[in-house]
């Protein structure tokens, strides 16, 4: 079964360094998602993607927050100037269309901020 | 904004016994989404239901999404231990943002 792969699966970093996620959807899919975990809760939505610009994006997704597509293959999350509070899971998916494809999430990308 | 409550929490259960998680709404729904999570693991989509009054089943699954569609149930009978996990509906709002439920942990009682 195609899968969205992320990198790296865990990652420390220290308070107030830039933090940069990867995910590569599954290659037929047009719709990105970035959503986020915060351990023991419930699975939050950051952003989408779609035609190389952001479709939507959650409260959350403030001006710390990028998304990029440098490549054909490559989808990147950027966060700046990382907080203590950003620590968490973060889950890139992608779909084949908006509203009613299946939406396949990656294994999920776990960031540490101390 | 869009919310969606889920209940119960956590619901401990003897292997065998059956399991049921539900979400609801104060507004009318255009869909609903199950998904799972194992622990340690991401999410897995399970079902979307879209219909009123829709009933939908996986082998030990039934998925009802309500009359009104503002309301659904995950029911799984005769749980096996390989159905542990977190058990989260969630429902596209208007700015196709997918809102999560808090989830219902099902733990099977050793």
């Amino acid at each position: 079964e195609p899968e969205v792969t992320q990198t790296p699966s865990h990652q420390v970093t220290q308070m107030g360094q830039e933090v940069i996620l990867r995910c590569v959807p599954i290659s037929n899919h047009l719709y990105f998602y970035w959503y986020r975990q915060i351990l023991g809760q419930k699975v939050e939505f950051l952003v989408s993607f779609y035609n190389n610009e952001i479709s939507e994006k959650s409260e959350i997704f403030d001006d710390q927050f990028s998304v990029e597509r440098p490549d054909g293959s490559n989808f990147t999350l950027k966060i700046r100037s990382t907080k203590l509070e950003d620590s968490a899971m973060y889950f890139c998916a992608s779909s084949a269309d908006r509203v009613w494809d299946t939406i396949y999430f990656g294994e999920g990308s776990w960031l540490t901020v101390v | 904004g869009q919310q969606v409550m889920q209940i119960p929490q956590y619901q401990h259960v003897q292997e065998g016994e059956d399991f049921t998680t539900y979400c609801n709404s104060s507004t009318t729904l255009s869909n609903i989404q199950w998904y799972k999570q194992r622990p340690g693991g991401h999410p897995v989509f399970l079902i979307q239901l879209v219909k009123s009054g829709e009933v939908k089943k996986q082998k030990r699954l039934t998925f009802q999404f309500g009359e009104a569609k503002k309301n659904s149930s995950l029911h799984i009978t005769a749980t096996q231990t390989t159905d542990v996990g977190t058990y989260f509906c969630a429902v596209m709002d208007s700015n196709y943002q997918l809102i999560w439920g808090a989830g219902t942990k099902l733990i099977i009682k050793p």
